[in-house]
């Protein structure tokens, strides 16, 4: 089980707006590091999608969007698309158990 | 043009040991760290450790110390991660991905490693 809690699975409709939360906790996302978000499409290796709680990468369209706050991330795409069928991952750090790297469980994003 | 290649897919026995490479090109090296990940079939992304190409600083995850060894060559560029003795549960695509020093993300990945271990 992940320390970052995501949920598995999420849907919607072409057009419609859908968010992905990522759990997490004072040690990690609610510490001073970011939230970074990471888009796998079917049989491919990931890419990152936006960092830093709210940046996008050159190339990533403006209807992905992140937020952070306290504990917990979100990552909303607006006028879903059906290339957006994908996973997802959060990924942030954590200062306890030697953690160092966290990922999210990832949520499988399903374009109705 | 940054670029992470990596060696093509491996089927071995367990037991066997093995290999595989990360080729970094299109940057100033001595200013990224590469990290591993695993993605066991259907499952999700599970960091493994990480080096520093400048010092070789090295770190694992404790789900990964003592089973894997991650290391580097700076005059080639390239990221190792090897396992002395394989075991069907390594069956896994493994991708390596490139952190700045002064960020927190992974910002390039590599295509990915499918290494299947099984009698």
């Amino acid at each position: 089980q992940s320390v970052l809690t995501q949920p598995p699975s999420v849907s919607g409709a072409p057009g419609q707006r859908v968010t992905i939360s990522c759990t997490g906790s004072s040690s990690n996302i609610g510490a001073t590091f970011g939230v970074h978000w990471y888009q796998q499409l079917p049989g491919a290796a990931p890419k990152l999608l936006i960092y830093g709680d709210n940046n996008r990468p050159s190339g990533v369209p403006d209807r992905f969007s992140g937020s952070k706050s306290g504990t917990s991330a979100s990552l909303a795409i607006t006028g879903l698309q059906a290339e957006d069928e994908a996973d997802y991952y959060c990924q942030s750090y954590d200062t306890s158990l030697s953690l160092y790297v966290l990922f999210g469980g990832g949520t499988k994003l399903t374009v109705l | 043009e940054v670029q992470l290649v990596q060696s093509g897919a491996e089927v071995k026995k367990p037991g066997e040991s093995l290999k595989i490479s990360c080729k970094g090109s299109g940057y100033t090296f001595s200013t990224y760290w590469i990290a591993w990940v695993r993605q066991m079939p259907g499952k999700g992304l599970e960091w493994m450790g990480i080096i520093y190409y400048g010092d070789s600083d090295t770190r694992y995850s404790p789900s990964f110390q003592g089973q894997v060894t991650i290391s580097a060559d700076k005059s080639i560029t390239t990221a190792y991660l090897q396992w002395s003795s394989l075991k069907a549960s390594d069956t896994a695509i493994y991708y390596c991905a490139r952190r700045d020093v002064e960020t927190e993300y992974f910002d390039y990945w590599g295509q990915g490693t499918l290494v299947t271990v099984s009698s």
